[in-house]
């Protein structure tokens, strides 16, 4: 069954550095999500993309963070100046069309030294 | 009051016990309504997809949504170990480009 994948599954970064975490939707999706975990807290949403532009965000994706889907099928989130808080389970998500579920990855683990 | 809650657990029942979950929600707006289960260090599964109210069942899970209430629930029949995991209950209001908004997550451990 196709699956969304991202990579890398773990990544370490200094404080104030600059992080670029990736997926692959699956690929006859068109609607892609970048959503994050807290340890121990519930799957926020952070900003949702269609047709080559950010469709919504939330207050959480300021100005430190950027989507872009480089190519016909990476979708990537980055992270321009790291800050502690930012450490947390980043979770990209696909789905095909309206009406349909959203299907997500395993996840990057993003730590924040 | 929070847009959607949900009972942490965690919860431990039995080998062959039937399951229930629960979640309650604020907002009127949401049309559709999911399940996913999530594995430690794993990302979030889709287990069930309703729209609207009613019932779906897909083998051992049955998925319920009652709007007037703003409930919805999750029935597991004979649970094994392997549903040991945190079952996270979500909600969309289904526009093009929708949001999910998921609960807390409850955790769940079927003993053998």
């Amino acid at each position: 069954e196709p699956e969304v994948t991202q990579t890398p599954s773990h990544q370490v970064t200094q404080m104030g550095q600059e992080v670029i975490l990736r997926c692959v939707p699956i690929s006859n999706h068109l609607y892609f999500y970048w959503y994050r975990q807290i340890l121990g807290q519930k799957v926020e949403f952070l900003v949702s993309f269609y047709n080559n532009e950010i469709s919504e965000k939330s207050e959480i994706f300021d100005d430190q963070f950027s989507v872009e889907r480089p190519d016909g099928s990476n979708f990537t989130l980055k992270i321009r100046s790291t800050k502690l808080e930012d450490s947390a389970m980043y979770f990209c998500a696909s789905k095909q069309r309206q009406g349909q579920p959203q299907h997500f990855g395993d996840g990057t683990r993003l730590s924040i030294l | 009051q929070k847009e959607v809650e949900q009972d942490p657990g965690p919860l431990s029942v039995p080998e062959g016990a039937i399951v229930s979950l629960n979640c309650t929600y604020s907002n009127s707006a949401f049309q559709y309504f999911m399940w996913y289960r999530q594995y430690s260090r794993k990302g979030p599964e889709l287990l069930m997809y309703t729209y609207s109210s009613g019932n779906k069942e897909d083998g051992r899970f049955t998925a319920q949504v009652d709007k007037s209430s703003k409930y919805i629930s999750l029935f597991i029949r004979d649970s094994q170990p392997s549903d040991s995991a945190t079952y996270l209950c979500a909600m969309s209001a289904g526009t093009s480009y929708d949001k999910v908004i998921f609960g807390p997550g409850t955790s769940l451990s079927v003993i053998p």
